[in-house]
């Protein structure tokens, strides 16, 4: 079945770049999701990247697909404190199952 | 800005009790879905609806858990027995078009089960 896998912890300073990485084994994804999670809270998409596409650019958010190697990043610009979340990658295939599959998420720890 | 409401936002229950939690998903959203998110890790899919018919519900442990959405529009998830395992935050989403794009969570119903 599907697979999203990303690392569990990412600390960086405050006006620096993150970068937060995944990897994903489904070969037919064709939507690529960023999710935001703050404690206790639901989740709030972020961004998304269609599968025939390479980058995004969204403000401070940049994504890239790598969809050879099923690999995606997300660059945020400028990390602030509030941006001190868990994120999780997610990603929708073009089978029958319609639903998203999650990794099971980074937490980004930003250090004034 | 249109919201999925869930309730309740906190519950807690002993082992063996049902407990049920109900969602109401944006207006016109034709799916829905149900996930559970067990402390520290991603969301799993329970189950899908497209309108009133459940499309997917192969991670739904059937002894226990039952889900439902009568008239297409809000949707309930039960669970009776509850075990200690439960314990999680249970998500509703609802979609417009079913590929993902336009998912909107609900805040989640945070389950403790002692």
């Amino acid at each position: 079945g599907e697979d999203v896998e990303q690392s569990l912890f990412l600390s960086v300073r405050e006006g620096d770049s993150s970068v937060i990485n995944c990897t994903y084994t489904d070969s037919s994804s064709t939507y690529l999701y960023w999710y935001k999670q703050e404690p206790g809270a639901g989740l709030q998409l972020l961004t998304y990247i269609f599968s025939n596409m390479d980058m995004k650019q969204d403000q401070r958010l940049t994504v890239l697909l790598n969809k050879k190697d099923k690999h995606l990043s997300l660059r945020i610009a400028d990390t602030q404190t509030g941006d001190s979340a868990i994120y999780f990658c997610a990603e929708i295939g073009d089978t029958g199952r319609r639903a998203l599959t999650f990794g099971s998420g980074t937490r980004l720890q930003v250090q004034p | 800005e249109a919201e999925v409401a869930q309730s309740p936002r906190y519950k807690i229950t002993e082992k063996s009790q049902a407990v049920a939690f109900w969602c109401d998903p944006i207006s016109g959203h034709a799916t829905l879905y149900w996930y559970r998110q067990i402390l520290g890790q991603g969301p799993e899919l329970l189950v899908q609806f497209q309108d009133e018919s459940v499309v997917d519900d192969s991670q739904l442990p059937k002894d226990r858990f039952s889900a439902e959405r009568l008239k297409g529009v809000d949707s309930t998830l039960k669970i009776q027995p509850a075990e200690l395992g439960d314990s999680a935050m249970y998500l509703c989403a609802s979609s417009l078009t079913g590929t993902g794009y336009g998912y909107t969570f609900g805040s989640g119903t945070r389950l403790t089960v002692v």
